[in-house]
């Protein structure tokens, strides 16, 4: 495709439940990465894939986060037993190494947590 | 520990003026570093990508600069337009963890008319 995709845009779900964030990298585009902006903050980390793997899990922030990435393309976040804390923008970019790993981002989704 | 710093957070100025944005970051073994920018409610684009070889990047209107002893990089925004309103972000790469890109809290500017 011409840019990152990401859905749903909009996310709203009850607390407790299960959610699935979908990224689609550009096409190529080897490295893979998953951020969280909350309202008036910066981007936090939260894992990278190169490939299917992800090397760099460092910034989940509990076990109730959990990524996986197939065919080295589409990627999904899931979030269980979801808390009112995860509410945030979730952000996903995908880069390549012949473009010096310059980053590009999709639209993000927003998760809200009730 | 590997950290992004933007000041000011927020900036105000006439339009038509040069302006300056600053990031500055610890340890200076970098990969590269990244400047976005990010409209409310939106994802973020990519401006400027400078790579640890490389002093300086420029785009139109925009130059970046890259000091690594010193930690810093500036973007500059020649003859600033209300549509430059929007937070800007850095984004820093280090070698020793080349997977993990570290964020600066951005610096929020508007462009008066």
């Amino acid at each position: 495709g011409a840019g990152v995709s990401q859905s749903p845009s909009n996310k709203v779900t009850e607390k407790g439940k299960d959610v699935e964030l979908r990224c689609d990298p550009i096409s190529g585009h080897t490295a893979l990465y998953w951020y969280r902006q909350s309202l008036g903050q910066g981007l936090e980390f939260l894992i990278y894939f190169q490939g299917n793997s992800a090397p760099d899990k460092s910034g989940l922030p509990s076990d109730r986060f959990s990524a996986e990435r197939t065919g080295g393309s589409v990627s999904t976040l899931t979030i269980q037993r979801t808390q009112q804390e995860d509410s945030a923008v979730y952000l996903c970019a995908s880069s390549s190494y012949d473009r010096d790993y310059e980053q590009y981002f999709g639209p993000g989704t927003r998760l809200t947590v009730t | 520990k590997q950290e992004v710093t933007q000041i000011p957070a927020a900036l105000s100025v006439p339009e038509g003026e040069n302006l300056v944005l600053n990031c500055s970051f610890t340890d200076s073994a970098i990969y590269n570093l990244q400047w976005f920018r990010q409209d409310p409610g939106k994802g973020l684009t990519s401006l400027l990508l400078i790579q640890s070889s490389q002093r300086e990047q420029t785009s139109g209107r925009l130059n970046a600069s890259l000091d690594k002893s010193s930690g810093r990089s500036t973007l500059y925004i020649a003859a600033s337009q209300p549509g430059d309103s929007a937070t800007y972000l850095c984004a820093v790469r280090w070698y020793s963890s080349a997977s993990k890109i570290i964020f600066g809290s951005g610096t929020r500017l508007s462009i008066r008319p």
